[in-house]
């Protein structure tokens, strides 16, 4: 059974930086594309990045374009957002998902996310 | 970047009820990367439907999804207390990958 685990959030000062990171398990973590998606309380989902199965394209929100990296280590089975010049708005739930050509490319699986909070 | 809008933004039904949720893409959207999902409160989002009308694995029948190039439609035949929550849809073929605002479907 597929499983995502994310870990690293919590609280930081804006300016700041926090990596976060989504371990994989019960599937074929290489064949997969990965992204990043992020829930601000009481709002909607909002996609963040995205990688491809073998970190060589990725792609960014215009809200993080600049400020977060996203990598994968396919040795490890783990995805990694690094958020760097942390603002308020960044506030939220980010949520690790998977997708494959297998379901047209929609989000078929979801972590269970870590929150990230932006505040002095 | 290609808007979803999504209509009601509450829509209030009984169990039972049949339920139709709308979303409008603000332009055309290849009905191969058009999903929909469920978001309950604390936890993930769900997949429930991909490529417009096809349902994810283990998703009952009562769940039905159709459209094509800008309007798009998620219909629960008849609910039952278990869905009632929030329904989002998105594209997921072209970046930056969209979504709609939400619908929240709450019991009457």
């Amino acid at each position: 059974e597929a499983q995502l685990v994310e870990s690293g959030g919590g609280l930081v000062q804006p300016g700041g930086s926090l990596r976060l990171s989504c371990a994989a398990s019960g599937f074929t973590f290489s064949s997969y594309w990965m992204h990043w998606v992020r829930q601000a309380p009481g709002k909607g989902l909002v996609w963040v990045s995205r990688i491809n199965n073998d970190g060589s394209s990725t792609s960014y929100a215009d809200s993080v374009k600049g400020r977060f990296t996203i990598s994968r280590d396919n040795a490890k089975n783990t995805m990694y957002l690094q958020m760097n010049s942390l603002r308020a708005e960044d506030t939220a739930v980010y949520y690790c998902a998977m997708a494959t050509v297998t379901t047209r490319w929609a989000f078929d699986f979801w972590g269970q996310g870590t929150m990230v909070t932006v505040s002095s | 970047e290609i808007v979803l809008t999504q209509s009601p933004g509450t829509l209030s039904l009984s169990p039972g009820e049949r339920a139709t949720l709308s979303c409008r893409a603000s332009q055309s959207v290849s009905s191969s990367y058009l999903a929909w999902y469920q978001q309950k409160p604390g936890q993930a989002p769900r997949l429930l439907i991909y490529g417009a009308s096809s349902r994810a694995t283990g998703i009952p029948d009562r769940f039905s999804g159709s459209g094509s190039g800008t309007d798009f439609t998620l219909t629960i035949s008849r609910l039952e207390p278990e869905d009632f929550a929030v329904y989002y849809c998105q594209q997921c073929g072209i970046s930056p990958y969209t979504f709609g605002q939400g619908t929240q479907l709450e019991i009457k």
